[in-house]
């Protein structure tokens, strides 16, 4: 079965930085997505990660490491605009199509 | 401007009263998605489409139906609705097959069956 863990809730300070775990077990994964949600709002896409290493998109950032069924996301100079729930979502193929699986999301919470 | 359109927004409704939830979008997608979040479980699929006339079984399908007659329309149908039904439900779309790691939202539905 596929599977895919992420810690509940994470603290973190206005201008810091702060990383967000996704481990995950699957077959067939073809790549890890990540996406934000705002209380009360739908997901937004934020990155995909197809290769290990890392990808930049301004403040974000995010991490792959297939040998180790592992990613994070990252988020620097902390904004209060970010208190968001973040979520990680592995791509794998099921009945010859591409699909999601989600996992239960991170609530990030910053502190002035 | 592009999106994804889902009505009613919230809907409150009793136990066995057919009901249907509808979602369009206008960026002409291939793909499109049902999925309900309840909380501490993140984004559960509940149906899924390829193409018009091409629907299939995501991880929760009971209870449930869809339908995909025209590419922009893909409604979700609770025949008998159920408390366990109760949740926050989302439509989503994608350009293409290939391209389901980027989805993009509608701004749900919140259905009580009580």
């Amino acid at each position: 079965g596929q599977s895919l863990e992420q810690p509940s809730e994470v603290t973190a300070v206005e201008g810091a930085i702060v990383q967000i775990n996704c481990t995950y077990q699957t077959s067939g994964f073809y790549g890890l997505s990540w996406y934000q949600q705002h209380d009360g709002g739908a997901p937004t896409f934020l990155s995909y990660n197809a290769l290990d290493g890392l990808e930049e998109t301004g403040r974000f950032s995010s991490f792959l490491s297939r040998s180790d069924s592992y990613g994070y996301l990252l988020l620097q100079e902390l904004q209060m605009k970010d208190s968001a729930s973040y979520f990680c979502a592995v791509r794998f193929v099921r009945d010859s199509n591409y699909q999601l699986i989600w996992g239960a999301g991170t609530k990030l919470i910053i502190k002035p | 401007e592009a999106q994804v359109t889902q009505n009613p927004r919230y809907l409150i409704t009793v136990t066995g009263k057919k009901l249907t939830v509808t979602c369009s979008q206008n960026m002409n997608h291939e793909y499109m998605s049902w999925y309900r979040q309840d909380p501490g479980l993140g984004l559960r699929q509940i149906y899924y489409s390829m193409n018009v006339e091409v629907t299939d079984k995501g991880d929760v399908p009971e209870g449930y139906k869809v339908s995909r007659k025209e590419k922009r329309n893909f409604p979700l149908i609770l025949e008998s609705p159920s408390p366990n039904q109760t949740s926050l439900y989302f439509c989503a779309s994608s350009p293409y097959r290939e391209s389901t790691y980027e989805q993009y939202f509608g701004p749900g539905t919140r259905l009580t069956v009580t």
